[in-house]
């Protein structure tokens, strides 16, 4: 079975940091474009960053400068390194793998919230 | 505000038709045969209901289908049921810039 797992939000004060992790089973996160996007509560949905299988990365705007997508092929698993957080960074973080051009298979998701 | 435009609801009947729009641009929607339809319910994981404009992944029920003209595609629900009653957001393949651009999501409801 294909699953996507989600870890490691929580609670950060702002200008905190915060690393995310996505696990994978069934697929190879280092042979798939995989993506994180976010839904701010109540909200719609926010592409954050994606990287490619062949490890080159792209950020959105609002993340870039901040925001480090990265992943470990011998855990088979997808990290989102967060850094000077802000209040506006609050939002349930989604793994998911992109293939073509559309987001097929997402994770349950993990809660960030920016706050002091 | 968000890069493409859907209406903020919609509704229908059981067993009616409704259709949902999102709006882009020529950067977005029109340049590109790459939308990206996604169903959501309260509390769970996004769900892609059509991809490429008018592509069905496995499993999704033949009721969804996807169109485009110019800078508009939209998603055609047939035969409401139920469990159609979600969230919708449309997605757009952007170029290498900006890459993909997100609906602000429609709430449909089932009467």
């Amino acid at each position: 079975e294909v699953q996507l797992v989600e870890s490691g939000g929580g609670l950060v004060q702002p200008g905190g940091s915060l690393r995310l992790s996505c696990a994978a089973s069934g697929i190879t996160v280092s042979s798939n474009f995989m993506s994180w996007v976010r839904q701010a509560p109540g909200k719609g949905l926010e592409y954050v960053s994606v990287i490619y299988s062949g490890g080159s990365t792209h950020y959105a705007d609002s993340v870039k400068g901040r925001f480090t997508i990265s992943r470990d092929n011998s855990k088979n698993t997808l990290y989102l390194q967060m850094n000077s957080l802000r209040a506006e960074d609050t939002a349930v973080y989604y793994c998911a793998r992109r293939v073509d051009f559309a987001f097929d298979i997402w994770g349950q998701g993990t809660m960030v919230t920016v706050s002091s | 505000q968000s890069a493409l435009t859907q209406p903020p609801s919609a509704s229908g009947s059981p067993g009616q038709s409704v259709t949902i729009s999102c709006t882009g641009t020529s950067s977005d929607v029109g340049g590109y045969n790459y939308v990206s339809w996604y169903q959501q319910h309260p509390g769970k994981a996004p769900k892609l209901m059509i991809y490429e404009v008018s592509k069905r992944p496995s499993g999704v029920p033949d009721r969804f289908s996807g169109s485009k003209s110019g800078n508009t595609a939209s998603l055609t629900v047939s035969g409401l049921q139920a469990e159609d009653e979600a969230d919708y957001y449309c997605n757009s393949y952007a170029g290498s810039t900006t890459y993909v651009v997100f609906g602000g999501g429609t709430k449909l409801t089932v009467l």
